[in-house]
């Protein structure tokens, strides 16, 4: 198993759709993030969750829903999402505790495309 | 607002050359520095942290760390047409109430065989 695997790698999605993606990591780690990463843009924190609760919430709009049922598992639940919206989304994890410190490991990623 | 940025380049150095790439990062108080490749379509690669002052190495890579004038670097040596990727600086920095990993631009790196 490779330390953080993300599903789906690609999604395609209407703007009415629902779907969820979902991150796993076998690192042992204790602290899981959200990203979004669009052209010629800096990584863009969305979501921080620290030993299984949200201390991030970076202004994300209320239609990227966030869920972390324990340490090793991350859900980002979407609907009605907008074309802007469009992006590669990574999940990451580091050893949590002082999250801002510390290296983070990304999964692949989830290329999103809202039609 | 802080920042970190990098030149976006691209990069352009022949085989077997030294690679430079620079970041400066805006918070005096940062302790924590990264360097992440990403190739396209890949997600970033963390290569190299460094917290304190001075060069660290590893293989072909030297991080060099300046806090009195703010600035993070990456060498990379005998360069290799694999090392063409963009590379992303990230800092420790204070954000609100948390401190946080904020992420450079990026700088595309083109090694040239």
């Amino acid at each position: 198993e490779t330390g953080v695997t993300q599903t789906p790698r690609h999604l395609v999605m209407g703007m009415t759709n629902k779907k969820s993606l979902k991150c796993e990591q076998h690192l042992g780690h204790n602290a899981m993030y959200w990203y979004k990463q669009s052209a010629k843009k800096p990584l863009e924190l969305m979501f921080v969750y620290n030993f299984k609760e949200q201390t991030e919430n970076n202004s994300v709009p209320s239609r990227f829903s966030p869920e972390c049922p324990n340490s090793s598992h991350l859900f980002l639940h979407l609907h009605t999402l907008q074309p802007e919206d469009s992006a590669l989304y990574l999940c990451a994890s580091s050893l949590g505790g002082a999250w801002g410190y510390q290296p983070q490991h990304f999964g692949d990623g989830t290329r999103l495309s809202i039609l | 607002q802080k920042e970190v940025e990098q030149n976006s380049g691209p990069l352009s150095v022949p085989e077997g050359a030294i690679a430079s790439l620079n970041c400066t990062y805006s918070d005096r108080g940062s302790q924590s520095f990264f360097w992440y490749r990403q190739y396209s379509g890949k997600s970033p690669e963390l290569i190299m942290s460094i917290y304190s002052n001075g060069d660290k190495e590893d293989g072909r890579f030297t991080a060099q760390l300046n806090k009195a004038s703010q600035y993070v670097s990456l060498l990379i040596r005998d360069s290799q047409p694999s090392d063409s990727a963009t590379y992303l600086c990230a800092a420790s920095l204070e954000a609100g109430n948390n401190r946080k990993l904020i992420w450079g631009l990026g700088t595309s790196l083109a090694v040239n065989p």
